[in-house]
């Protein structure tokens, strides 16, 4: 059963909106959360991560807000732009050596 | 810096046959990881090695064997592949662990 899972396979958004990607987790233990942002034919590119003693860690245009109550973070994109189209995974992480993966969400932003 | 690379970039396999996906990072990093992603599933680890010397299993490492060479270098090999090892699999390297890892470009393997 999956640990970490993101319920919307895609996900289309207007240029300059905002973008809101969800995961949810089961794993109580999971202490570090991180967004990876993938292109077609390429490696996943880290993008984002927050330990679980915060609850919102944001670097420019990205903001990843944590709930560790719900086991639930989220990854906004404001504003959104049509390079960000990509699929986007969540990861968690238990004792630092191994990584848990979502899904993937397909974002597509329209010009 | 040509961060984690990868080889082959394709390969496609007849079932029974063996061999061996090549991994290789300049980042000094102690940590190199294997996944492989399948539709729907997300990237899945297969083994991992924490440092030099150490290998541990993920969640699927039935049919595959790894060998940490050396603090650069870490190869995953099919002994005898089978249809169900159809993936695209990425090796990936972090330091220190668990901050976000660095990807190769992915090696797509077909097994017939």
């Amino acid at each position: 059963d999956q640990q970490v899972k993101q319920n919307s396979p895609s996900l289309s958004v207007q240029e300059g909106r905002i973008s809101i990607l969800n995961c949810d987790y089961t794993n109580s233990m999971f202490d570090y959360f991180l967004w990876y942002k993938k292109y077609p034919a390429e490696g996943p590119t880290f993008l984002i991560s927050i330990s679980s003693i915060k609850d919102k860690n944001e670097d420019g245009r990205f903001t990843v807000f944590l709930n560790k109550s719900a086991k639930h973070l989220s990854l906004h994109i404001v504003p959104s732009q049509p390079g960000d189209s990509a699929v986007y995974f969540c990861a968690a992480n238990d004792n630092f050596n191994k990584f848990y993966f979502g899904s993937g969400t397909k974002l597509n932003v329209k010009p | 810096n040509a961060g984690v690379t990868q080889t082959p970039k394709f390969q496609v396999l007849k079932t029974g046959q063996s061999m061996t996906l090549q991994c290789a990072q300049d980042m000094n990093h102690n940590s190199m990881y294997w996944y492989r992603q399948d539709p729907g599933m997300g990237l899945r680890l297969i083994y991992y090695s924490a440092s030099e010397g150490t290998t541990d299993k993920g969640e699927v490492p039935n049919g595959y064997n790894v060998s940490r060479l050396n603090k650069r270098e870490f190869s995953l090999r099919l002994e005898s592949a089978a249809p169900s090892q159809t993936s695209v699999y990425f090796c990936a390297s972090s330091d220190p662990p668990g901050q976000g890892e660095f990807f190769g470009p992915g090696t797509r393997l077909t097994v017939l």
